[in-house]
Order: structure tokens, then sequence, then C-alpha cells
């Protein structure tokens, strides 16, 4: 079982949607990120969590630290938003990031 | 701020040659580590650094050397290139010690060993 899994692993929308990904952890973590790859392949961290809630735009992240779970919103999608959603977690033991698979989202005009 | 700076953007290799992938920051963070991606395996840990001098293994250190004589250089050399090593290789930094995990990105660059 890997320690960081995101649900799910694929994922289509029309423009408009709301879209929820899902990251759920196994370890404990001091830290949990989301990443953007774009098709061109450059990565961006969108957000670090260590608890609650973070918003950008139309990006919003939570964490629920007890639950292990975080979850990624976008609100209003487009088709720019179409891009691989990676969730690493900061182990607390150590200073490394175990990433989980990543979710392939396709927005649809 | 130039931020993560990787060279080169693409690279091919025969079987058994040698070479390093050069990773730079100037933003004097501790933490920097080289990422492999593969398809359908998500960002794989090769090797990371927490600062000048410190390095340890990844979850795929295999083939691969790091070494860490200054903060803003990570450098990964591969000795011997196999067609396993054939992937696209990310260098990441952060900072550790301010608690400010953000991550940084160089732009990947893409390795084929024929």
């Amino acid at each position: 079982k890997n320690e960081v899994e995101q649900s799910p692993q694929n994922l289509t929308a029309q423009e408009g949607e709301f879209i929820t990904i899902n990251c759920s952890y196994s370890v404990g973590i001091s830290a949990l990120h989301w990443l953007q790859q774009h098709p061109g392949g450059g990565i961006v961290s969108l957000f670090m969590l260590s608890s609650g809630k973070k918003k950008h735009g139309r990006l919003i992240a939570t964490i629920n630290i007890q639950e292990k779970h975080s979850s990624l919103h976008i609100t209003a999608s487009h088709p720019r938003d179409s891009a691989v959603y990676i969730c690493a977690v900061r182990e607390t033991s150590g200073s490394r990031l175990t990433f989980g698979e990543g979710t392939q989202l396709t927005v649809n005009p | 701020n130039a931020g993560v700076t990787q060279t080169p953007k693409f690279q091919v290799l025969k079987t058994g040659q040698s070479m390093t992938l050069q990773c730079a920051q100037d933003m004097n963070h501790e933490y920097m580590s080289w990422y492999r991606q593969d398809p359908g395996m998500g960002l794989r840990l090769i090797h990371y650094s927490v600062g000048a001098g410190i390095t340890d293994q990844g979850e795929v250190p295999n083939g691969y050397n790091v070494s860490r004589s200054t903060t803003e250089d990570f450098p990964l050399r591969l000795l011997s290139a196999a067609p396993s090593q054939t992937s696209v290789y990310f260098c990441a930094s952060s900072y550790l010690r301010t608690g400010n995990y953000e991550q940084y990105f160089g732009p990947g660059t893409r390795l084929t060993v024929t």
C-alpha cells in the first residue's frame, strides 16, 4: 500500500464544474503539498498545508490531520486547469517528501 | 532570483556513458533533492541533501551519485548509464529551518539512454 494515495487517478470535467481531488496518507506528517504539473512538464507548488484550509483564487485546499486526508477543490473549472495534480507529504520523521501518483484532470470547453 | 535551474533540458546517452545533471538554486535553500518521474509511477526520490556536505539516499539511489559542496549546487551523476535510467529528472529545493517548506522545482531534464 502506498503511503500517499490520490483519487481519482483520472478526472474529466466540463468547463464550469466544481472539482474535488482527494489525498489520503498513512504516516504522521509535518506538512502536505499540492503541486500542479502542466502538459509541458513544469511543476509548480500550489499549496503547503499543515492544518485547516487555504485559498488561492479558484483553488481551495483543506486538510484533516486526524483523518489523514486532504482535498483540493477547483471552483468554476476552466480548460487551462487541465494538468496533473500531485499530493505530497513531508513526514514528521524526516525531511523527505513522499508523493502520490497524481490525478490527471482534463477540463473540456 | 532565477529560482531552481537545471541543465541540460534534453540529453541522449549511450549505454555505459557517464554524465552529470546540473542543478542550482539561488534562494539559499538548505534542502535540495533529485526525483525521477516515470509513467504510472509518480515522482520518486533519488537522493537528497539537507545542507552543504550532507547527502542521503532516497527510494531509488542505485546508479546515481550526488555531492553537495555548496548550498547552491546539487549535481546528479550517472556513472554508467543504463536504459532503465531513461526518465525525466527534476531537481527541487526548499527551506528547512524556517519551517517554510514550500517546494520549488526546476524545469526538468529529459534523459534517454539507448
